[in-house]
Formats: structure tokens, C-alpha cells, sequence
């Protein structure tokens, strides 16, 4: 697939775990996008990598961080998770921060 | 705030019927501004940018700054344009996309 890939597709965990999100852009998008989507917030803005580097933040919680590798697969830790926490975790990329988001198929995540 | 406002969850149509979802946005400067669609089992796909002014599956939309909206419209809807759709608004000193809350579009035989 040489679109957005996210791993795992669901991910099922109880209150106080930690978990990490990962993402891989499309081959040759330098920047990555995280976004979260639940019922009551809807789609979220939470934190954007361009090659490597943090390039802006949204509505993300202290409780989750998110970093860039040089290859330029992403990943997404949530931790002390609630049950709050619970969402979609869509994951997008582009080649560059002005060019259209391509997303990924999300990851699903359920705090028991 | 920045804030990207899809009045309606739910619009219902029957096939044939033409389709308004209504997109309305509060932002200052010179946005950006997007249609997303999501089919049933798919992820999140590009439809529509204001700045390409072009049609896409028989959609459009147009920017009415002076209303600050962004309404995609189709004369003649069918089955299968039945998906959610989300307005999104890109500011001009920024890169991140602000989402509207989304509205269900269901096209009935």
C-alpha cells in the first residue's frame, strides 16, 4: 500500500495504560498530521511533524506526545489513558505543510 | 475562535434530488477552505479545495466570503454519493485543517 498505513487498526487497553500510535506517511511526504476524532469533540487537530521537526500543536494533552523519525514514520504515545480517551486517531501526510492531507485509516482506541 | 460550523448531521434525499450541505466558517484572514467525504469502511479522502474551483463528482462549492461559507452542492444526487462529509478550514498562517462536525448524507432509492 503506498498510501498512509497506521498500525494497529483497533487497540483495546484499560484506564492508566500508555500506548503508542504509529503512522507512516506516504513515501516521499515529509509532513505528518495527527487527528483525533470522537463523538463529542469530532475531528481534532492534535500536533503536526515536518522532517522530523514539531511544527505546530493543537488541542493535544500533556498526557500525549508524538515525535517524527528520521525515516518518517510517526508515532503517537498516549499515556495515563482515560476513558475519555477513547477516539479514532487518524493519522495524515503531505508533501509538503501547504499541500492537500492525505489520510490514513485510523486507528481505533478503546479505554476500558 | 477559528470554527468551521456544519449546521446539519443528517440530510436526507432521494436519488435525483438535488443536494445542499451547508458549510459555514468564523476566520479574519484568508482561508482555505476544503470538502472531505468518507464512504462507508473508507478513510477520509479529499474532494474539493476552493482554490482548484473545479467539480468533482458532479460536486461544488463556491466561497461566499462575504457570507463566510463554503456550500457543496450537487443538482442530481445518487446512491452513491450516500458518506459523510467534512468542511475543513486551513488558515492561511497555519498548516493544520480546523473540521466542521461533519454531516451524514443519505441518497435513498
Amino acid at each position: 500500500d503506498s498510501g498512509v498505513t497506521q498500525t494497529p487498526k483497533h487497540l483495546i487497553t484499560a484506564t492508566g495504560q500508555r500506548v503508542t500510535l504509529r503512522c507512516s506517511p506516504r513515501s516521499g511526504d515529509l509532513s505528518v498530521y495527527w487527528y483525533q476524532q470522537s463523538l463529542d469533540q469530532g475531528l481534532q487537530f492534535l500536533i503536526q511533524y515536518y522532517n522530523g521537526e514539531e511544527r505546530a500543536k493543537g488541542n493535544i494533552l500533556e498526557r500525549f506526545s508524538a515525535q517524527q523519525f528520521p525515516d518518517l514514520h510517526s508515532e503517537l504515545n498516549l499515556s495515563s489513558l482515560e476513558l475519555g480517551d477513547s477516539a479514532l486517531y487518524f493519522c495524515a501526510s503531505s508533501v509538503t505543510a501547504s499541500n492537500e492531507q492525505f489520510f490514513g485509516p485510523g486507528t481505533r482506541l478503546t479505554v476500558l | 475562535a477559528q470554527r468551521v460550523t456544519q449546521p446539519e448531521k443528517l440530510l436526507s434525499v432521494f436519488k435525483g434530488a438535488p443536494v445542499e450541505l451547508k458549510c459555514n466558517y468564523s476566520y479574519s484572514g484568508s482561508p482555505e477552505l476544503f470538502w472531505y467525504v468518507q464512504y462507508s469502511r473508507q478513510r477520509l479522502q479529499l474532494l474539493l479545495r476552493h482554490i482548484s474551483r473545479e467539480s468533482i463528482k458532479g460536486f461544488t462549492a463556491d466561497l461566499n466570503k462575504g457570507e463566510t461559507s463554503f456550500h457543496l452542492k450537487k443538482p442530481f444526487a445518487q446512491e452513491e454519493d450516500s458518506a459523510m462529509y467534512y468542511c475543513a478550514l486551513r488558515m492561511d498562517s497555519s498548516y493544520k485543517l480546523i473540521f466542521g462536525s461533519g454531516t451524514r448524507l443519505l441518497v435513498r432509492p
